[in-house]
């Protein structure tokens, strides 16, 4: 009964391969994102989809593409792998309030772990 | 344009001992404010937020942050310290700028707690 549930926990490849990561969240949600922690701990948000309608595009490579199926999964392709992709991500839920379209508390997954070799 | 810094990178208390992480932010609007917590290997967890209403705001855990607006603050404390704290603790602003609820985050400061 996870509320946000991402996978896989860890991911080990090699340089210039594609994987994906999936996420999803069974609170009802109508918005969620994806954030990159580095190695130095900083959080930084990638994207953002609302009822499957991407409202936040960070100023990330075009080799990251987002994908929401509906809006209780959200998932990550990587393309072309590079060595500065090696990060945790972590995928988020949360419901925006109807009046000021802000979030107030976001859920989050445990994380990907990637290690790009 | 909205911005947190965390004023230490790392704490370091003894159990029982009183807990202080400070936080600054930078808001052009009235902002919500965060502390979030991360336990290893862990996802992120909400301790706490500050929504323009009371200053002093109580968390889980023990865990209390004031809001205050003349200093631009929004400390994060706790009486007593337990070895469970040990984690790191993000301190977070809500960009009320724009729709979406974008966050923005500290750069993080680790808690150690010392038997």
């Amino acid at each position: 009964d996870t509320a946000v549930s991402q996978t896989p926990k860890y991911l080990v490849t090699q340089m210039g391969n594609d994987k994906s990561i999936k996420c999803e969240q069974n609170l009802g949600h109508d918005t969620m994102y994806w954030y990159k922690q580095d190695s130095k701990k900083f959080l930084k948000i990638m994207f953002s989809y609302n009822n499957k309608e991407l409202i936040i595009n960070e100023t990330v490579p075009n080799r990251f593409s987002p994908k929401s199926p509906d809006k209780a999964h959200l998932n990550l392709h990587i393309n072309s792998l590079e060595l500065g992709d090696s990060a945790v991500y972590f995928c988020a839920s949360s419901q925006l309030t109807a009046t000021t379209g802000m979030s107030e508390k976001l859920f989050f997954g445990s994380g990907t772990q990637l290690s790009v070799l | 344009a909205q911005s947190v810094t965390q004023l230490d990178s790392h704490v370091s208390v003894s159990e029982g001992t009183p807990v202080l992480l400070r936080c600054n932010y930078s808001s052009s609007y009235s902002p919500s404010l965060f502390w979030y917590v991360q336990h290893p290997n862990k996802g992120l967890q909400l301790l706490l937020k500050y929504t323009s209403a009371a200053t002093l705001v109580k968390g889980i855990n023990g865990f209390e942050a004031e809001f205050k607006k003349s200093e631009t603050s929004f400390h994060l404390t706790k009486p007593s310290a337990h070895m469970s704290d040990a984690a790191e603790y993000f301190c977070v602003v809500s960009d009320q700028g724009n729709q979406g609820g974008k966050l923005i985050f500290g750069q993080g400061t680790e808690l150690s707690v010392k038997p």
